[in-house]
């Protein structure tokens, strides 16, 4: 099991809020991405980070904003979430010399 | 531009029988090629990844892939088929670039 933490698990959370779900390595990667993912359906990279200071935006076009003051730390917020907003979102890191891709559990994001 | 393709979106087998989950790709250049498996509500576990070298690489839980350059495929074998693999499956590649292109996902049914 990677060591890669994700919170919330779960998330159900009204129109118009603003939310952060975390995501942390303790692998001292300096890679770290994140995924949108609908239930069974295919992965979509949203954000991502060669090292600290560093964040992209990736192939999905997002609303959401990332920042990675840390190397261990790549939180991602959605100033005002929408219904639009509901699926899962993945966190990954990977390192020098590692070719994979480690994942956390996931934050499944409910808006109503 | 990196693709994967993952021509059935379903593969049903019989407990005990092989299985063989298909994937092809296209990139420029020497592939980095991989293989998860996801979980219901859980985030993706790598199984096993081609780099350069034997073209059958094995993995975790008794997966193995075989990398075939010519028809740029890299299908993911079982010999013995059980019940607890039943889950959704996942290729990926990744060129001399940072990111992951991942395919749409198979989803393995064994039967019991």
């Amino acid at each position: 099991e990677a060591d890669i933490y994700q919170t919330p698990r779960y998330l159900v959370i009204g129109t118009g809020k603003k939310i952060t779900l975390e995501c942390s390595q303790t692998m001292g990667h300096d890679k770290m991405y994140w995924y949108q993912q609908d239930p069974g359906m295919e992965l979509h990279l949203i954000h991502y980070s060669y090292g600290v200071n560093s964040t992209e935006k990736g192939d999905l076009s997002s609303e959401s904003t990332v920042s990675r003051i840390r190397t261990e730390h790549f939180p991602l917020t959605l100033e005002s979430a929408r219904p639009s907003h509901t699926s899962q979102y993945l966190c990954a890191s990977s390192g020098q010399g590692a070719h994979e891709q480690y994942f956390g559990p996931g934050t499944r994001l409910t808006v109503t | 531009a990196q693709s994967v393709a993952q021509p059935e979106d379903q593969v049903n087998v019989a407990e005990g029988n092989p299985l063989t989950v298909k994937c092809t790709y296209s990139v420029s250049g020497n592939p980095y090629l991989f293989w998860y498996v996801q979980y219901p509500n859980r985030g993706l576990q790598f199984l096993l990844k081609y780099i350069t070298g034997d073209n059958l690489v094995k993995g975790s839980y008794g997966f193995e892939a075989e990398f075939n350059k010519s028809q740029t495929s890299f299908h993911l074998k079982k010999p013995s088929a059980l019940v607890s693999d039943s889950a959704l499956y996942f290729c990926a590649v990744r060129d001399y670039g940072q990111n992951f292109v991942f395919g749409p996902g198979t989803r393995l049914s064994v039967l019991p």
